[in-house]
């Protein structure tokens, strides 16, 4: 059971929008610790994807998107396209743990 | 560009030891502001922070794994290495090993290594 909370799985067609929601608690999303995001393509390394709620590193297209509110974040991925398939995860710091938290990941499938 | 690499055993037998090592090449490992952690997901599984040590030698690791987890550094081989005691069926997962990066007021984890599977079997 991952402290953080994902749905298992999201599906889309092409072009178009989806989310993730990731759900935390007052020990960590929810005391105002940021959310990042991470993409694991198959056969990949994971890649961060976002970074301090909503920013995005270099070289990530302007598709992908965070935002943060109260216990929860989201990612969204708009004009999906075949090549985001793959496995997405957040992650925030969880001050009860005193350490580093992941969400449990979402399979995104572009139909 | 900076990248990583773990590398170990893939089998182990139950209560063995854990040795794995991730080595650093086109960076420095001694760089401030970063910290090296081990970052591991069992099979059908989320992803679990281990721990993770400073350039100081500084380290932190999760409270559940505490008892038997290790971290260390060489920055003469550019390496960090994690030590795992007394492992089960349980510590069976894909090991990662990554680069935290303290900004923006925030940890996270902006370079991974490809991982490595660990598999503890009788």
């Amino acid at each position: 059971q991952s402290v953080l909370t994902q749905p298992p799985s999201v599906s889309g067609a092409p072009g178009q929008r989806v989310t993730i929601s990731c759900t935390g608690s007052s020990s960590n999303i929810g005391a105002g610790s940021d959310v990042h995001w991470y993409q694991r393509l198959p056969e990949t390394a994971p890649k961060l994807l976002i970074y301090v709620n909503n920013n995005r590193p270099s070289g990530v297209p302007g598709r992908f998107s965070g935002s943060k509110s109260g216990t929860s974040a989201s990612l969204a991925i708009s004009g999906l396209q075949a090549e985001d398939e793959g496995d997405y995860y957040c992650q925030s710091y969880d001050s009860s743990l005193s350490g580093w938290v992941f969400g449990g990941g979402t399979q995104l499938t572009v139909l | 560009q900076v990248q990583l690499q773990e590398s170990g055993p893939g089998l182990m037998k139950p209560s063995q030891t854990l040795s794995l090592t991730c080595t650093v090449s086109g960076g420095s490992i001694s760089s401030d502001n970063y910290y090296w952690s081990w970052i591991r997901q069992p099979a059908g599984k989320g992803l679990e922070w281990i721990g993770r040590i400073y350039t100081t030698g500084s380290t932190s690791y999760i409270p559940s794994l505490k008892s038997r987890v290790t971290i260390s550094l060489d920055t003469s081989r550019s390496q960090f290495s994690l030590r795992l005691t007394s492992v089960t069926a349980a510590d069976t997962a894909f090991y990662y090993c990554a680069r935290g990066v303290y900004a923006s007021g925030s940890y996270y984890f902006d370079i991974w290594g490809q991982g490595t599977m660990v598999t503890v079997s009788s």
